[in-house]
């Protein structure tokens, strides 16, 4: 079975330029989480969908930041402009059910690593 | 509201045990413990759910005490491949969200 799939896996972009990176989760998977990790931290919840419907943005900066799930399965997060501060890993993961109390956890992506210059 | 890992980073060798706390200051409904590997994503070892339970699968195991709103991840006789990010994410509150902690740098030496 094929696990959260991300692209890019790598992107460096000039500041004040718009990025956008996309996420399959694994098939079935109703509910998915877009996470920024910066260097040395954990993982920061950006935004949590219900099938296509944000149930929690409230950790997204709305003034630049833009995620869309369609058709509740793959997801898109949108930073435009992009600025220096927004380097991080971006990381998708999805789980089963709905909250954090699944038996299985959250499958994580491998991420996508932003470098803003 | 963050979770506090302790240690921040240990290190140690092929055969010892190591224990990874992880605290909050609020009520917890549910702890996961995960494991990332440089550049690589976060895997998912185990959760716990209120109840104070304890749960392990081979040489790793984790307690919840509820009443410290604490969790502890225990891990024995560790392997090389033990080495790695160990991160708590603890659910508090009834908004469903999952917050983690900075991360316990844990470095397993021949």
């Amino acid at each position: 079975e094929a696990g959260v799939v991300q692209s890019p896996r790598y992107k460096i972009i000039e500041k004040k330029q718009p990025v956008a990176f996309w996420c399959n989760p694994i098939s079935g998977h109703n509910t998915l989480y877009w996470y920024r990790q910066n260097l040395g931290q954990g993982p920061e919840l950006l935004i949590r969908y219900e099938n296509e419907e944000a149930v929690d943005d409230s950790q997204l900066p709305k003034d630049r930041f833009s995620a869309e799930r369609l058709k509740g399965v793959d997801s898109t997060l949108k930073i435009q402009p992009a600025e220096l501060g927004d380097s991080a890993v971006y990381l998708c993961a999805s789980s089963l059910d709905f909250g954090p109390r699944v038996d299985y956890g959250y499958t994580f992506g491998s991420g996508t690593r932003l470098t803003v210059v | 509201q963050q979770p506090v890992q302790s240690p921040q980073a240990m290190i140690l060798r092929e055969g010892e045990d190591a224990v990874i706390n992880c605290s909050s200051s609020k009520a917890l409904y549910s702890v996961h413990w995960y494991r990332q590997k440089h550049g690589e994503a976060p895997v998912f070892l185990m959760i716990l759910l209120k109840g104070g339970e304890q749960k392990g699968h081979d040489k790793i195991s984790a307690s919840f005490n509820e009443k410290k709103q604490q969790s502890s991840l225990y891990l024995t006789a560790s392997q090389l491949s033990y080495s790695g990010t160990y991160f708590c994410g603890t659910e508090s509150g009834s908004n469903y969200k999952l917050t983690f902690g900075k991360g316990t740098l844990l470095t397993v030496n021949p």
